[in-house]
């Protein structure tokens, strides 16, 4: 099925890991993004790019990373988890600003 | 990024016309409106996009006046599932930092029998 797909869709980490947060769509955008909602708030961007080998940073960067070697994929590293990074992490793409973005499921993240 | 005010919260029954009012004061002229729903536990959905007048598909309808300083989202006769947060944004179509979106803490829609 055509999307954005997001894995894992759950994950509980310790204070000091550190993971990847995969993310890989299959419409051939250009757009794709990472955002951050904690509980009753509206979502926050952290990282995004407008095409492979592009990247910039977002509202709320500090404690990830990004990288775009491909047009389909767009991981999130989280470089040393704190549990001000407990979050449920949105995924999002777009062919362009014309289009409005696809999101996908989410991967909830607990830091302990 | 132009700042949007829309209502915390909004209620009404089953079968009612809803609408959604958003403003955004300093919107700059290459600014669309951009309106999203989310439902618990999923992602944003796109709902509907426009720059001026009147915008309709399917799932609503847009209207903007001629300043375009406010939008309104309507939606038709809505159902229990129509309960969801829906979030009014203003885009920058030209822009090409990331085509960013400012999400805002949107309107939490709550539809009873």
């Amino acid at each position: 099925n055509a999307g954005v797909t997001q894995t894992p869709k759950f994950q509980v980490l310790k204070t000091g890991q550190s993971m990847t947060l995969q993310c890989a769509q299959d419409m051939n955008h250009e757009y794709m993004s990472w955002y951050r909602q904690d509980p009753g708030m509206g979502l926050r961007l952290i990282h995004y790019s407008v095409g492979a080998g592009i990247t910039d940073q977002g509202e709320v960067p500090n404690g990830y990373n990004v990288s775009r070697s491909t047009t389909e994929d767009f991981p999130l590293r989280l470089l040393s988890a704190a549990p001000s990074q407990t979050s449920v992490y949105f995924c999002a793409s777009s062919p362009g600003a014309a289009y409005g973005y696809t999101f996908g499921s989410g991967t909830r993240l607990t830091v302990v | 990024l132009a700042k949007t005010t829309q209502p915390i919260s909004m209620d009404s029954y089953e079968g009612q016309e809803v609408n959604i009012t958003c403003s955004h004061n300093n919107i700059a002229t290459n600014d669309y409106i951009t309106w999203y729903q989310q439902f618990p536990s999923q992602g944003p959905r796109f709902i509907i996009q426009g720059y001026k007048t009147k915008v309709t598909n399917e799932v609503a309808s847009l209207f903007i006046p001629a300043d375009r300083k406010s939008s309104t989202l309507s939606l038709p006769r809505v159902s229990l599932s129509d309960t969801a947060v829906y979030y009014c944004l203003v885009v920058d179509k030209n822009s090409n930092s990331g085509y960013a979106l400012n999400f805002g803490k949107g309107t939490s829609l709550l539809v009873t029998p």
